[in-house]
């Protein structure tokens, strides 16, 4: 079975400072998905941003951007000059490319902007 | 688009009573999903579906039934709540194929006293 790790369960930044979110993950399988879900206090889910595995290039979106080490399995999230919009937390989720596509969630991080 | 819209956002139950959360998604997705959210434990999937009639078991399915009789609707009942289940319900729907993607509903939050 699959098993997502976030191990910083807070995490505080300075707005306009850059921020590294940590994720490992465990998984027998060569082909998947990485994941990166912002959830604001309004509580809904927002992709973030995307990776796939077999993608040796790590994936950015704008001031997101990640860090994957396929061996090392582990699947960091870098935000650059954070805003304060940013506060929220932050899932880190595998997903399978076989049958139905399931996610498994990490714990997830809490993400605060100091101004 | 609606996109993924959930029934009802909040609910308050005694223990032993029971209730239906539903889901619609109106972007006519194969696969739809039940999540439930904890505090420091993530979103774990309960029961998942590929298509019309069809439903699965996931990470934690004990206490929950689920149906699936329309594309666009996936329910989740709950027969005898117990406080173990107080929790924020998430429905999510993907397409079968093209870009790999759940899409969320805002969240049902239930509480079971």
């Amino acid at each position: 079975a699959q098993t997502v790790t976030q191990s910083q369960p807070e995490m505080s930044v300075q707005e306009a400072e850059t921020v590294t979110l940590s994720c490992t993950y465990d998984t027998s399988e060569s082909d998947y998905y990485l994941f990166w879900y912002k959830q604001p206090p309004s509580r809904q889910m927002i992709l973030v941003i995307r990776q796939e595995a077999y993608k040796q290039q790590n994936a950015t979106e704008n001031r997101f951007s990640v860090n994957f080490q396929k061996a090392a399995k582990s699947f960091s999230l870098k935000i650059s000059d954070s805003q304060l919009g940013d506060a929220a937390m932050y899932f880190c989720a595998w997903g399978g490319i076989q049958g139905a596509q399931k996610l498994v969630f990490g714990q997830g991080t809490r993400l605060t902007i100091n101004p | 688009n609606a996109g993924v819209t959930q029934t009802p956002k909040f609910r308050v139950l005694k223990t032993g009573q029971s209730m239906t959360l539903l889901c619609a998604q109106d972007m006519n997705h194969e696969y739809m999903y039940w999540y439930r959210q904890d505090p420091g434990m993530g979103l774990r999937l309960i029961h998942y579906s590929v298509g019309e009639g069809t439903t699965a078991k996931g990470e934690v399915p004990d206490g929950y039934n689920v149906s699936r009789l329309k594309k666009q609707n996936f329910l989740l009942g709950l027969e005898s709540a117990a406080p173990s289940q107080t929790s924020v319900y998430f429905c999510a729907s993907s397409p079968r194929t093209g870009f790999y993607e759940q899409y969320f509903g805002p969240g049902t939050r239930l509480t079971v006293t």
